[in-house]
């Protein structure tokens, strides 16, 4: 089965910095998510990365899944209060023909104002 | 476009009760996923459903975990009896699914349960 590994697992910046996320797949990744989850609710979809290099971007995120597409990095610039939560990378496995989603650990974001 | 709806958001029970969790996905998303997500860590595939049938629940604890999916559409997730370890909260997603595509699934606010 695939694992995920995050890093780090918790994070506090200041407002303003930046900061990168890491996800590092045991197997050749052929799609990639980040969601974002606040404390004991639902994921919100941010980012799906298919391609080795892909770098895709949304307001002040961006992710990128390496040519090798065994790791993938998500990148915050100018952090803010409200890009605090818990960032989580899945991805995508086959079984019996059917897309199957796991996921990592998460990595817990503050930001202090 | 309305989202995944999943009700309770919080369920408080004793140890050995029963609790049912209901999920209603997108309309027109054949692939449906309950996920166990215990505190500090990242969402555990329990069930997924393609339509109205069973594709993986390897990781279901069958023995007390229990999951249909009628007609295709909602889901009913349930645990009987319950466990200590069973506190955790339970997500439900969906996706538009099929074979060879990649897509994102999109989660419901998820059920908060409280076994005591």
């Amino acid at each position: 089965s695939q694992e995920l590994e995050q890093s780090p697992q918790s994070l506090i910046v200041q407002e303003g910095k930046n900061l990168t996320i890491n996800c590092t797949s045991s197997k050749t990744l052929y799609g990639l998510y980040w969601y974002k989850q606040k404390y004991g609710e639902g994921l919100i979809f941010l980012m799906m990365l298919q391609k080795g290099g892909e770098e895709k971007s949304h307001e002040k995120i961006t992710a990128k899944l390496d040519e090798k597409k065994q790791q993938s990095s998500l990148h915050i610039t100018a952090s803010q209060p409200s890009h605090a939560g818990i960032y989580l990378c899945g991805a995508d496995g086959w079984g019996g023909g059917y897309q199957k989603v796991t996921f990592g650990t998460g990595t817990k974001l503050q930001v202090i104002p | 476009e309305a989202g995944v709806a999943q009700s309770p958001r919080y369920k408080i029970i004793e140890k050995r009760q029963s609790v049912a969790f209901w999920c209603n996905p997108i309309s027109g998303h054949a692939t449906l996923y309950w996920y166990q997500q215990i505190l500090g860590q990242g969402p555990k595939l329990l069930i997924q459903f393609q339509n109205n049938g069973v594709v993986d629940d390897s990781q279901l604890p069958k023995d007390r975990f229990s999951a249909e999916r009628l007609k295709g559409v909602d889901s009913t997730l349930k645990i009987q009896p319950a466990k200590l370890e069973d506190s955790a909260v339970y997500l439900c997603a969906s996706s538009l699914g099929g074979t060879g595509v990649n897509t994102e699934a999109f989660f419901g606010q998820g059920t908060r349960l409280t076994v005591v």
